[in-house]
């Protein structure tokens, strides 16, 4: 069957290293999102893409850098992880249209020390 | 974009339909309504959305009032593996080729007791 997939699931940094984390989607779909969710604020949109090469700011994007190089991966990298970046991560695709339902992955844990 | 009020927390008895209140007083006229729900820890998932006629699928049904300002959400049995946060989105902020933009509220948090 299709999926979504991340990984790590869990991760442990410094402040300052570079992290990346994998976002692999089965489902050939255009559209790619990564989202993150802290307490009190829900999920907010960091970056998206509509295909290869194509690369999009959301609401919370500074400190973030997305590449796509290929339909299934939109990888999320951290250029020098900061404290306030510890969250939960989401990755999320969906076909292209306006009004295609959003299919999320399991989420990765992300923790700045 | 239009935006949601859903109450903070709802309590339902296992077996018994859940109904899953949601006002969106600004929607405009091509804007949809979606339902999302998040079981703790895992990622969101899509339940079901609509324009402006009622709709049902396999998890739920969505009613849409004729003026399209509330919605209700309804679980016809809920289950405690329905125990979740439930949102309640119109979809916002129109993007370039037409992918939509999900804005995520606070939901409602909709436990189901035994």
């Amino acid at each position: 069957d299709a999926e979504i997939t991340q990984s790590p699931r869990h991760k442990i940094t410094e402040t300052g290293r570079q992290v990346t984390l994998a976002c692999h989607q089965t489902w050939n779909h255009n559209n790619m999102f990564w989202y993150r969710q802290d307490l009190g604020h829900g999920l907010r949109l960091i970056h998206y893409s509509y295909g290869v090469q194509d690369t999009n700011k959301g609401e919370v994007s500074d400190g973030y850098s997305v590449s796509r190089s290929n339909t299934e991966d939109l990888p999320l990298t951290l250029e020098s992880a900061a404290s306030s970046q510890t969250s939960v991560y989401f990755c999320a695709s969906s076909e292209s249209g306006l009004y295609n339902e959003q299919f999320f992955g399991p989420g990765t844990r992300l923790t700045v020390l | 974009d239009a935006k949601t009020t859903q109450p903070t927390s709802m309590d339902c008895a296992e077996g018994r339909a859940a109904n899953l209140p949601c006002n969106h007083s600004t929607i405009s006229g091509n804007e949809y309504v979606y339902w999302y729900r998040q079981i703790h820890s895992q990622g969101p998932q899509y339940i079901i959305h609509g324009l402006k006629n009622n709709e049902t699928n396999e998890m739920a049904s969505l009613i849409i009032t004729e003026d399209r300002k509330s919605s209700t959400l309804i679980l016809p049995h809920a289950t405690l593996r329905d125990t979740a946060v439930y949102y309640c989105i119109v979809r916002g902020g129109y993007l370039v080729q037409g992918a939509q933009k999900l804005v995520f509220g606070q939901g409602t948090r909709l436990t189901i007791n035994p």
